[in-house]
């Protein structure tokens, strides 16, 4: 089957530290994955995606390469901000038709 | 910002009345999707609309029912409410039927408490 598993929140960091949420799945064929932010009383938006392996998706200094050996697509950030406190969704779609998986979610808090 | 509105944003609603949430897009996708957002648990697919009048159901379909009169609405009733069924609801939207080359865009979600 398909499912998405990640890492426990939440995650508390300071501003400027470094951040890894960790995203494995398990997919029939060949998915295209997935990373949604979700700020406070908002829905989904994309962050960013990868749709073939060792692909490197990246957006407002986020990125994750899609591992086909690990099956995973950890997110990282070099700097986080205060901003880019929101929960984090892991996600996929195995293109055999057009239902989407997701992960539980990743609360992050920054701290100035 | 892709255009989803969804209505009403917050209802409270007692046991054993029917609900219908509205989904509504300007984006003309012929893709449209509910979930239901809860804690631990993610997002979770209701039900989900490949076009007009063509529906199927997603892994938490019990006591839900939708519809798709139109492509730019579609509708999602809780046929007789109940208190497990007290979550946050969103829409998305998705252009093709392959994901891997389209997205989805979601719509700002319908809090709804069941009491």
């Amino acid at each position: 089957g398909n499912s998405v598993t990640q890492m426990e929140g939440p995650v508390t960091l300071s501003e400027e530290a470094f951040l890894t949420i960790n995203c494995t799945y398990t997919a029939t064929g060949y998915p295209s994955l997935f990373w949604y932010v979700q700020y406070p009383g908002e829905g989904l938006q994309l962050l960013l995606k990868a749709t073939k392996a060792d692909d490197k998706g990246s957006n407002k200094g986020f990125e994750a390469t899609y591992r086909k050996e690990t099956t995973s697509f950890h997110l990282e950030k070099g700097s986080v901000q205060v901003s880019d406190s929101a929960v984090y969704f892991c996600a996929l779609t195995p293109n055999t038709g057009n239902q989407f998986y997701f992960g539980t979610g990743t609360s992050l808090t920054v701290i100035p | 910002d892709a255009g989803i509105t969804q209505s009403p944003r917050h209802k409270v609603t007692e046991t054993g009345t029917p609900v219908t949430l509205r989904c509504h897009q300007t984006e003309n996708h012929r893709y449209m999707y509910w979930y239901r957002q809860d804690p631990g648990h993610g997002l979770r697919l209701i039900h989900y609309s490949y076009g007009v009048k063509d529906t199927d159901k997603g892994e938490v379909s019990d006591g839900y029912s939708v519809s798709r009169s139109k492509t730019e609405d579609f509708l999602l009733t809780l046929e007789s409410a109940t208190s497990s069924q007290t979550s946050v609801y969103f829409c998305a939207i998705s252009e093709s039927n392959w994901g891997g080359e389209d997205t989805q865009y979601f719509g700002p979600g319908t809090r709804l408490t069941v009491l």
